[in-house]
């Protein structure tokens, strides 16, 4: 059974440009989050998805950032006129479905956004 | 607000030492807590699941200790090997699904 796979596991993008970030979860999980690691800080919570649905959107920045989690194929995550503040490590991490709250999560190696 | 801590935020014992490492939320509701290790540029791994009506988890040379009370959780590692170096994070679930994750202790297993 194959881990949380995440790609690009690096991207480079200069200011201005789109970033797109893929999550496969594992199999049989249809849960899933991501969360962001900046430089010299600690993860945040980002945004909760479950297929077609985003469940909890509250650490997504209000502009340029997205979200989705279709019925078939990866999770990704956008952002758009990425800046140079957007640098860091995106982690995406998935849960099977609950039977009675929230499980443990398994996350993915990580992609590092790198804007110049 | 719902709030991690790790202190100290860096440690470094001598190899065979056992240590522990520190982990305290500021919300006793939660749901469960992970320990997750993390080398440099690496992904997390998930090292133990506490559930929020357990106390403890083991797993090898590994404990984890929960306890809700006072808002408090420890890692224990007994004999520490140079391979152990890495940062630690604690996360908690405080229902509502997302982590919360303190910043983490930076340890150094020193040969």
């Amino acid at each position: 059974n194959a881990g949380v796979m995440q790609n690009p596991r690096h991207l480079v993008r200069r200011r201005g440009q789109e970033a797109r970030l893929r999550c496969s979860p594992m199999k049989g999980h249809s849960h899933v989050y991501w969360y962001r690691q900046l430089p010299e800080e600690g993860l945040k919570f980002m945004v909760y998805l479950q297929k077609e649905n985003i469940i909890d959107e509250s650490g997504m920045p209000k502009e340029r950032f997205s979200a989705e989690f279709p019925k078939e194929g990866p999770s990704i995550l956008r952002i758009q006129q990425v800046v140079r503040g957007d640098s860091a490590a995106y982690f995406c991490a998935s849960s099977p479905q609950g039977s009675g709250g929230p499980n443990e999560q398994f996350f993915g190696p990580g992609t590092r956004l790198t804007v110049l | 607000k719902q709030e991690v801590t790790q202190i100290p935020a860096a440690l470094s014992v001598p190899e065979g030492e056992n240590l522990v490492l520190n982990c305290s939320f500021t919300d006793s509701a939660i749901y469960n807590l992970q320990w997750f290790r993390q080398d440099p540029g690496k992904g997390l791994t998930s090292l133990l699941l506490i559930q929020s009506s357990q106390r403890e988890q083991t797993s090898g040379r590994l404990n984890a200790s929960l306890d809700k009370s006072s808002g408090r959780s420890t890692l224990y590692i007994a004999a520490s090997q140079p391979g152990d170096s890495a940062t630690y994070l604690c996360a908690v679930n405080f229902g509502n699904e997302k982590l919360t994750f303190g910043t983490g202790t930076r340890l150094t297993i020193i040969p």
